[in-house]
């Protein structure tokens, strides 16, 4: 089962910024740096946006942003496009030592 | 080109066996840890299972701990998973990812296959 949580859905105008939320524990978000964003388009294998919390992978947009504060994680898409359109997933190393998932997020482009 | 591929999905009656297998291409396999994560339909990815770059150190969530076994062959460019007392709940698509450093899997995945269906029915 999920152990992070986050807005079930999340909207926005082409152009705009939104910001995606990822809500865990002191035994995962707030102890690690160790935070990573996957984008998923329907029918298609989740792509890595964000990793160790800050860093993008080489060909991802600088659209996408991601920071931590305490518990939580966020991941910000600045002037959102219709392509932005998919569900986000964030994950985080636990004290248990294994991955734990977020519920994931809906983003639509309006 | 960077290239996951895996294969060895199908059904299975529950309590049954499958072994997963996934093909590296285009980037040097032994400097990368792997893993394996599966998404039910309907559902987000669930990690299930990470492998060391050379190999020596694994890993795995809970809900396979005892029942999944991941192994790598760095001479083939091979990574697998056998699965072992399948479960219903074992139901979903299998992707084979590739890490983004040597030892720690979960630092991201920046390389995914197409993904291999696992079906666990009578």
């Amino acid at each position: 089962q999920s152990a992070l949580t986050q807005p079930a859905s999340v909207s926005g105008s082409p152009g705009q910024s939104i910001t995606i939320s990822c809500t865990g524990t002191s035994r995962d978000i707030g102890t690690y740096n160790i935070v990573s964003w996957y984008q998923q388009h329907p029918g298609g294998a989740p792509k890595l946006i964000i990793y160790e919390v800050t860093k993008r992978p080489s060909g991802i947009s600088y659209r996408f942003s991601g920071s931590r504060s305490g518990n939580t994680a966020s991941l910000t898409i600045s002037g959102l496009q219709a392509e932005d359109a998919a569900d986000y997933y964030c994950w985080s190393y636990s004290v248990s030592g294994t991955l734990v998932y977020g519920t994931g997020t809906k983003v639509t482009v309006l | 080109e960077v290239q996951l591929l895996e294969s060895g999905g199908g059904r299975v009656q529950p309590g049954g066996s499958l072994r997963l297998s996934c093909a590296a291409s285009g980037f040097t396999f032994r400097s990368y840890a792997m893993s394996w994560v599966r998404q039910a339909a309907g559902k987000g990815p669930e990690w299930v299972s990470g492998i060391s770059g050379g190999g020596g150190t694994t890993y795995y969530a809970d809900s396979v701990r005892g029942r999944f076994t991941i192994s790598r062959d760095n001479s083939k460019d091979m990574v697998y998973v056998q699965m072992d007392s399948l479960r219903a709940e074992d139901t979903a698509i299998y992707y084979c990812a590739k890490g983004v450093e040597s030892i720690r899997y979960y630092y991201g995945m920046d390389v995914w296959g197409q993904g291999t269906t696992v079906t666990v029915s009578s």
